[in-house]
């Protein structure tokens, strides 16, 4: 049975960085793309970027490039997303999801994690 | 930068037909923009019900079906059910980045 488990819940200041980690089981980790996507309150989910868990390539919302990293370590069934000098905005709910690589087939995905950003 | 627009909120009977439909602003909606349909509840995960445009996950009903309708994404939902209530969002891949909609609220009425 597939899972995709995220890291807890968040809680950090202005300028911060977080990490929030996403761990798949079930299949080959290297099938796939991990996507992050957040959503904040009330708002619509918002794609921010992903990483092809076999080679690494990435690709990231052009709102978030320079404060967005993602990663993944193969060996641990397990892709990163981190988010530095997080801002007010950058509270939401933030979910990982799998895509068949290059296939546009999404599947599962994570239980969310809350990021709040406060002072 | 690209915008997928759908239509903020749409009402059926129960029993009834509704289609939704998602819309790229750059222009139409194509099959290779590999068009995924969510359904999302109050407090919960949005959960896929279609992918690349028009197939349906193992986990969702029959009466869930996508199609490309007038240059645009389209779900379609028939016979309605009171639970089929929800947010609708669709997510548009427009190379190398995918785009969610603002959504749809379908109220069940």
């Amino acid at each position: 049975q597939v899972h995709l488990v995220q890291s807890g819940t968040e809680v950090k200041k202005p300028g911060a960085s977080v990490q929030i980690s996403c761990k798949a089981s079930g299949d080959i980790f290297t099938k796939y793309g991990i996507h992050w996507v957040r959503q904040a309150p009330g708002r619509r989910p918002e794609w921010i970027g992903w990483i092809n868990a076999d080679n690494g390539d990435t690709q990231y919302c052009p709102s978030l490039q320079g404060r967005l990293t993602i990663t993944r370590d193969t060996s641990a069934s397990t892709a990163y997303m981190d988010l530095s000098s997080l801002r007010y905005e950058d509270t939401a709910v933030y979910f990982c999801a799998r895509e068949l690589f290059a296939s546009g087939i999404f599947d599962y995905g994570g239980q969310g994690t809350l990021v709040t950003v406060s002072s | 930068q690209t915008v997928v627009t759908q239509e903020p909120s749409l009402t059926v009977s129960p029993g009834g037909t509704v289609t939704l439909t998602c819309a790229f602003s750059t222009g139409a909606v194509t099959n290779i923009h590999w068009a995924n349909w969510f359904q999302q509840k109050p407090g919960q995960v949005p959960m896929p019900l279609i992918h690349t445009t028009n197939n349906r996950h193992s986990w969702t009903p029959a009466r869930f079906s996508g199609s490309l309708l007038g240059g645009k994404a389209a779900l379609t939902l028939s016979n309605v059910q009171p639970e089929d209530e929800a947010e609708y969002y669709c997510l548009l891949h427009d190379p190398p980045l995918w785009v969610f909609g603002g959504g749809t609220k379908l109220t069940v009425l």
